[in-house]
């Protein structure tokens, strides 16, 4: 039973379209994020949410809209796509006071535009 | 910007050597996480420090905390193909945000 699951695992998809990551989370924990990892390997925050509340909203494009419909299910919408969108994009969750627990990670969406 | 710089960038080793990765910065961190990310995956804990100056083992990793709680040292010893990924290191700040810091990386290849 996977932990936090986001789909779909690889997307590829032309300049200007729109498209939807959906993220979800078996294990009780109030926060959520999104993550994007370039070429290089680099995780940079997006966006944070903690019961549904938008916590976190890192300087992230307009086209960038993230909806919690719930503290299990974090999605992140992209308009509009560019060519520099491309990259690995990470839902992750954690409890709500971090202490020694960390992050528990989705396997990633590899986001490529065409 | 809170920058978490990983030293090196590449390691390429034999099964059975020894190795040390670096993260520093200048910030200082209410804790710091190790994480590591195979291919095709996310990144998954390794281990959390807290106090400055607190050294964890797990299993051939050792980790350490700087004093000043600004930077942290991962140390393996004797090497194995299974070590191979890519290594993150990721601060926290504390307060409300839970938001963490992640450090540059180092790709690690053990070669057997």
């Amino acid at each position: 039973d996977t932990a936090v699951s986001q789909t779909p695992k690889y997307l590829v998809t032309q300049m200007g379209n729109d498209k939807s990551i959906k993220c979800e989370q078996n294990l009780g924990h109030d926060t959520m994020y999104w993550y994007k990892q370039d070429s290089k390997k680099f995780l940079k925050i997006m966006f944070s949410y903690n019961n549904k509340e938008l916590i976190i909203n890192e300087t992230v494009p307009n086209r960038f809209s993230p909806k919690s419909p719930d503290k299990a299910h974090l999605n992140l919408h992209i308009n509009s796509l560019e060519l520099g969108d491309s990259a690995v994009y990470f839902c992750a969750s954690s409890p709500i006071t971090l202490g020694r627990d960390g992050y528990t990670f989705g396997s990633g969406t590899r986001l490529t535009v065409v | 910007t809170q920058l978490l710089e990983q030293s090196p960038q590449f390691l390429s080793i034999q099964e059975g050597e020894n190795l040390t990765v670096y993260c520093n910065s200048s910030s200082v961190f209410s804790s710091l996480q190790w994480y590591r990310q195979e291919p095709g995956e996310g990144p998954v804990l390794l281990v959390t420090v807290v106090t400055g100056g607190e050294v964890k083992k797990l299993k051939r990793l050792t980790f350490q905390f700087g004093d000043a709680r600004k930077d942290s040292s991962l140390h393996i010893t004797a090497a194995q193909p299974g070590d191979t990924g890519l290594y993150l290191c990721a601060g926290a700040r504390g307060g409300a945000t839970n938001k963490l810091i992640f450090g540059t990386g180092t790709l690690l290849a053990v070669q057997p």
